[in-house]
């Protein structure tokens, strides 16, 4: 029973380039949650999707970044012409419907994250 | 989702039992405590959550205050694997995308 899968783990781009950053629910989580976590600061919650819907970008910056979760396939979170303050570890949650959250609630789980370095 | 306010760091020695404090003055009574811990450069990992009563689980336990305005999260026996940046979150369960609001948390130190 796998956990959030998210590949790759760590991702190195100039200054410019594209990063693309994937993210597969646990098996019956149709919610998707992204956060990033600054070097040396806490998470910051960035987005929140459903299947093909983007629920929150409430933490989302205002340009360069977007965020799809397809009918099919992991969800993404692209980066358009990185810069240096993109260096950072993203980091991707799912948790199941409400609908199907059982009495052991155990919120969100994550997965262990891209690092991403821009050079 | 309520604020939480954390000691910034600890340290803890191994065997003994670490009490991480956790202030929640503005819980509402709809909200939860979850507790979740972020070892080294891995994804945050649920610990316990819990509304009124005190909770435990093969981690932790959590004793929430009568008034629910705090809690402590107790490590029973602490080991080096332990140590880790431990994050007290206020929410509402079963509400899929209320998203987790972190703070700073409690940097924890096990020491040998």
């Amino acid at each position: 029973n796998a956990g959030v899968m998210q590949n790759p783990r760590h991702l190195v781009r100039r200054r410019g380039q594209e990063a693309r950053l994937r993210c597969s629910p646990m098996k019956g989580h149709s919610h998707v949650y992204w956060y990033r976590q600054l070097p040396e600061e806490g998470l910051k919650f960035m987005v929140y999707l459903q299947k093909e819907n983007i629920i929150d970008e409430s933490g989302m910056p205002k340009e360069r970044f977007s965020a799809e979760f397809p009918k099919e396939g992991p969800s993404i979170l692209r980066i358009q012409q990185v810069v240096r303050g993109d260096s950072a570890a993203y980091f991707c949650a799912s948790s199941p419907s409400a609908s199907r959250q059982t009495g052991q609630d155990y919120g969100y789980t994550f997965g262990s994250g891209t690092r991403l370095t821009v050079v | 989702d309520a604020k939480t306010t954390q000691p910034p760091s600890m340290d803890c020695a191994e065997g003994r039992a670490a009490n991480l404090p956790c202030n929640h003055s503005t819980i509402s009574g709809n909200e939860y405590v979850y507790w979740y811990r972020q070892i080294h450069s891995q994804g945050p990992q649920y610990i316990i959550h819990g509304l009124k009563n005190n909770e435990t689980n093969e981690m932790a336990s959590l004793i929430i205050t009568e008034d629910r305005k705090s809690s402590t999260l107790i490590l029973p026996h602490a080991t080096l694997r332990d140590t880790a940046v431990y994050y007290c979150i206020v929410r509402v369960a079963k509400a899929a995308g209320n998203k987790l609001t972190f703070g700073g948390g409690t940097r924890v130190l096990v020491k040998p």
